[in-house]
């Protein structure tokens, strides 16, 4: 099945320490997206691609990276920068970068800071 | 700046009852779309939704219906005859037409509605 892969579910961070969150689509999609959800906060963007070995900075960048190696794959990395990084954190893809295409979602990956 | 309200935190309705989420937004955009998206337990979001600044239409899809009104800035959801699988967060998203963006969506702070039984 066709579909967006976000691994893995629950992450576990201490302090200090940089963890990378998986993203893998099959949905031969050029467009890919990362997003924060907080409680009561809704979701915001952190960072977005519109095609491979280009990426660009969202609302809420600070303290994040990603790369765009592959059509496929955006994974994201959470650095000892981010000072809250708690949250819940959704994958997306669209298959055209454009404004007016709905985008699809992965299941997303809690990551709690121990 | 775009953004989208959803006043409504919460709502508990009994089963079939009807219910209608609020959204409002706001753009300086005249070109623009909106969406309605559904977020259950499992976490994933899931499309409802997609309409153009041009169509102000209602549409009605089985129980679900939207009410489009750019006079007020606003894109109202109905549930008619609500069910206990249709608890969920629900969120209202803009999506402007710029050309660098993408479809990058600005988001409510959603709804959780819950459907008792």
């Amino acid at each position: 099945d066709g579909g967006i892969t976000q691994s893995p579910k629950y992450l576990f961070r201490k302090e200090g320490q940089n963890v990378t969150l998986s993203c893998e689509q099959n949905l031969n999609h050029d467009a890919m997206y990362w997003y924060r959800q907080d409680p009561g906060q809704g979701l915001r963007l952190i960072y977005y691609s519109q095609i491979v070995n280009d990426f660009q900075k969202g609302d809420i960048a600070e303290g994040y990276s990603v790369s765009r190696e592959k059509k496929e794959s955006f994974p994201l990395t959470v650095t000892s920068a981010q000072k809250n990084p708690t949250a819940f954190y959704l994958c997306a893809s669209s298959l055209q970068g454009y404004f007016n295409t709905e985008a699809f979602f992965g299941q997303g990956t809690r990551l709690t800071v121990v | 700046a775009q953004k989208v309200t959803q006043a409504q935190t919460e709502i508990s309705v009994v089963e079939k009852e009807d219910v209608t989420l609020d959204c409002v937004y706001e753009t300086r955009d005249t070109t623009y779309y909106l969406f309605w998206y559904k977020q259950p337990p499992s976490g994933e979001l899931v499309f409802l939704i997609r309409r153009n600044s041009f169509d102000e239409q209602n549409e009605i899809s089985g129980r679900y219906s939207w009410n489009f009104q750019k006079s007020t800035s606003s894109f109202n959801f109905t549930i008619t005859a609500s069910q206990v699988v249709d608890s969920a967060v629900y969120f209202c998203a803009l999506s402007e037409a710029e050309e660098t963006s993408g479809s990058r969506l600005t988001f409510g702070e959603g709804t959780q509605l819950t459907v008792n039984p």
